[in-house]
């Protein structure tokens, strides 16, 4: 079967840094997504990566070892406003995005 | 970037009426729409992915009769959810896709069902 995980919920503190890790089993693959998603609103594009390496975007950083089934969000110098669930989606060989159940992200003072 | 937007952004119905919600692409082409449903707490739960012109196909387990989706144009995709039941509350969002080998889904900003 196809699977995603990343862990339930995360804390970390205003200005710090923390990574959100992924990893995925799926039928094919076609390229990593990490989303950010407030309460009660749609995801919001962060990130894609279809090769290995990092791709850095700002305060957001996205890695990815397709070998190993991988792949890390990076959020630098954390803000308030960070505060979020943070979803892995993988599309698969069908091109088909299968969704991970989303990280929540706490940011204390 | 591109915009979708989704109407109504929130909607309370009867048990047993049909609701109508409206997913547009308003500045691309969207030649793929896929509707989600999502429960508190969890993640996104594709339910359909419809192309423009053809009918939509739907994710196992969702009934096809209850979740009536029509991609008419290529900027315009309808889920229509009929004989609403309570259990039919969650959040509906949709995203699109354009033809141009573009990667990337695009979100509409979900509409919030409430089934009483």
């Amino acid at each position: 079967g196809q699977n995603i995980d990343q862990p339930t919920e995360m804390t970390a503190t205003e200005g710090a840094i923390v990574q959100i890790n992924c990893t995925y089993q799926t039928s094919g693959f076609n390229g990593l997504f990490w989303y950010q998603q407030h309460a009660g609103e749609a995801p919001t594009f962060l990130s894609y990566n279809v090769l290995d390496g990092l791709e850095e975007k700002g305060r957001f950083s996205s890695f990815l070892s397709r070998s190993k089934g991988y792949s890390y969000l990076l959020l630098k110098e954390l803000q308030m406003k960070d505060s979020a669930s943070y979803l892995c989606a993988v599309k698969d060989s069908n091109y088909q995005l299968i969704w991970g159940a989303g990280t929540k992200l706490i940011i204390k003072p | 970037g591109a915009v979708v937007s989704q109407h109504p952004s929130w909607v309370i119905c009867k048990s047993g009426t049909s609701v109508k919600i409206e997913c547009r692409s308003l500045d691309f082409q969207a030649t793929t729409m896929f509707w989600y449903r999502q429960f508190p707490k969890q993640s996104l739960m594709l339910m359909a992915t419809s192309n423009e012109g053809s009918k939509a196909t739907y994710e196992q387990g969702v009934e096809k009769d209850k979740f009536l989706i029509n991609h008419a144009s290529l900027t315009l995709s309808t889920l229509t959810v009929t004989s609403a039941h309570p259990e039919d509350s969650s959040f509906y969002i949709c995203s699109a896709r354009g033809g141009r080998g573009d990667y990337e889904q695009y979100f509409g900003p979900g509409t919030r069902l409430t089934v009483t």
